[in-house]
């Protein structure tokens, strides 16, 4: 895919302060997936947010979604050093069609 | 709970070899998926497979070939290896909207 190409977005902030990484999609989607990946393992589902929800939070971490304009975000309140992971956002559309497309990745570096 | 298991964890190859790659899962998922991922990029998808015997091609399947002759486990093949090639191979199973991922095999070619 497109996005599995392009290098990784580079983010580094100071523990304790707050991070939004964005996604923007191109095609129809009825679920946007926000993954974790931690070094050296496989992503792994941290929330998910559904065409009909505009928002979605989950502890310390808050999607929304905006389907006029295709895109998602991924906030992490308070960031700690545990939080440093790569993020992808991923789209499926649903139904009997199992393909789901991850996007541009983010490498976030939370430093104490 | 399950577990997805992926063998060989590291995996040397030689240019134009055959290398093969093995998947098992025993959350009982019906599908299965195989990424590729290169250093510092996201995940492309070569392979997937919504029951046993069925085979989907994903938009990185040229040079590679699948096999799933049970529903526990999927099978990757590299059918001619690259000079220096390296990337880390993933292999997921789904339930529902969510994929499961197992810890990947990192390919290596001399």
């Amino acid at each position: 895919s497109q996005w599995g190409e392009e290098n990784l977005q580079a983010l580094s902030i100071q523990e304790g302060e707050d991070v939004t990484m964005n996604c923007s999609y191109k095609t129809y989607t009825t679920v946007v997936h926000w993954y974790r990946q931690d070094s050296g393992r496989g992503p792994a589902l941290i929330i998910l947010i559904r065409s009909n929800e505009r928002e979605k939070r989950s502890g310390r971490l808050r999607a929304t979604l905006d389907t006029s304009s295709q895109s998602s975000s991924l906030s992490i309140t308070a960031a700690q050093c545990e939080d440093t992971a790569v993020y992808f956002c991923a789209t499926d559309v649903g139904g009997s069609n199992a393909k789901l497309t991850f996007g541009k990745g983010t490498k976030l570096s939370v430093k104490s | 709970g399950g577990i997805i298991t992926q063998t060989p964890k590291f995996l040397i190859g030689q240019e134009g070899q055959k290398l093969t790659l093995k998947c098992q899962q025993n959350f009982n998922h019906d599908t299965m998926y195989w990424y590729r991922q290169d250093s510092g990029k996201g995940l492309r998808l070569i392979y997937y497979s919504i029951t046993e015997n069925d085979l989907q091609k994903g938009d990185l399947s040229e040079g590679y070939d699948a096999s799933r002759e049970k529903k526990s486990s999927f099978s990757l093949t590299v059918t001619s290896a690259q000079k220096n090639e390296m990337a880390v191979f993933l292999c997921a199973s789904k339930r529902g909207r969510e994929q499961y991922f197992g810890p990947g095999t990192r390919l290596t070619v001399l």
